[in-house]
């Protein structure tokens, strides 16, 4: 079974820049999470989609940071513009469902995002 | 929301050795609290899951132990491997994962 695909694998852009991150989950995984692990910290979620919709955007900076799944599967998340504090590791993650109960997370290999 | 501290301390171990690492939380006893495993430069794998009602889980050469009475729990390594070198998460399961910043463990051989 394939595992969750990111790309890129690396970016390095300057502050005020703009840079997207793309996430193609597990097939058949209704659940897509998107988290932010800063050096030294534990992930951060972003935000968690249930098919196309948002359950929690609680911690995304809505200010800067959108992101999408427009048809369910696939996800991109967006930075614009990019400050020096967002240079982190952002982390995809999916699992069969995320509404009630445990359900497995799987995550990517995460894309390492450096702000200059 | 739920604050999750680990030993900050890095762990050094010698092969065969057990190693234990600490995860605290600081407010409500969640209902479930998860253990990861991170290599450098990948995603955290699932581990191990220990709901509020057990007191210890098994895994081949894994425990995990579940004391909501100290709000902790205790992750056992036994007769460690140089394989087992990598960073360990604490996640807390309240609707979200909020997990701590990790131990990181390495094994001499």
């Amino acid at each position: 079974e394939a595992g969750v695909a990111q790309s890129p694998r690396y970016k390095i852009i300057e502050k005020r820049q703009s840079v997207a991150f793309w996430c193609n989950p597990i097939s058949g995984h209704a659940t897509l999470y998107w988290y932010q692990q800063i050096l030294g910290q534990g992930p951060k979620l972003l935000i968690q989609f249930q098919n196309n919709g948002v359950v929690d955007d609680s911690q995304l900076p809505k200010d800067r940071f959108s992101a999408e799944r427009l048809k369910g599967v696939d996800s991109t998340l967006k930075i614009q513009p990019a400050k020096l504090e967002d240079s982190a590791v952002y982390l995809c993650a999916s699992s069969t469902d995320g509404l009630a109960g445990f359900y497995e997370q799987f995550f990517g290999p995460g894309t390492r995002l450096t702000v200059l | 929301s739920q604050k999750i501290e680990q030993n900050s301390e890095a762990l050094n171990i010698q092969e065969g050795k057990t190693a234990t690492l600490t995860c605290n939380y600081t407010n409500y006893s969640p209902a479930y609290l998860q253990w990861y495993r991170q290599d450098p430069g990948r995603g955290p794998v699932f581990l191990l899951l220990i709901r509020e009602n057990e007191k210890e889980k098994r895994k081949e050469r894994l425990k995990v132990t579940f004391d909501t009475t100290l709000k902790q729990s205790l992750f056992h390594i036994t007769a460690s491997q140089p394989a087992d070198s990598a960073t360990y998460l604490c996640a807390t399961d309240d609707y979200k994962l909020s997990f701590g910043a990790g131990t990181t463990v390495t094994v001499r051989a």
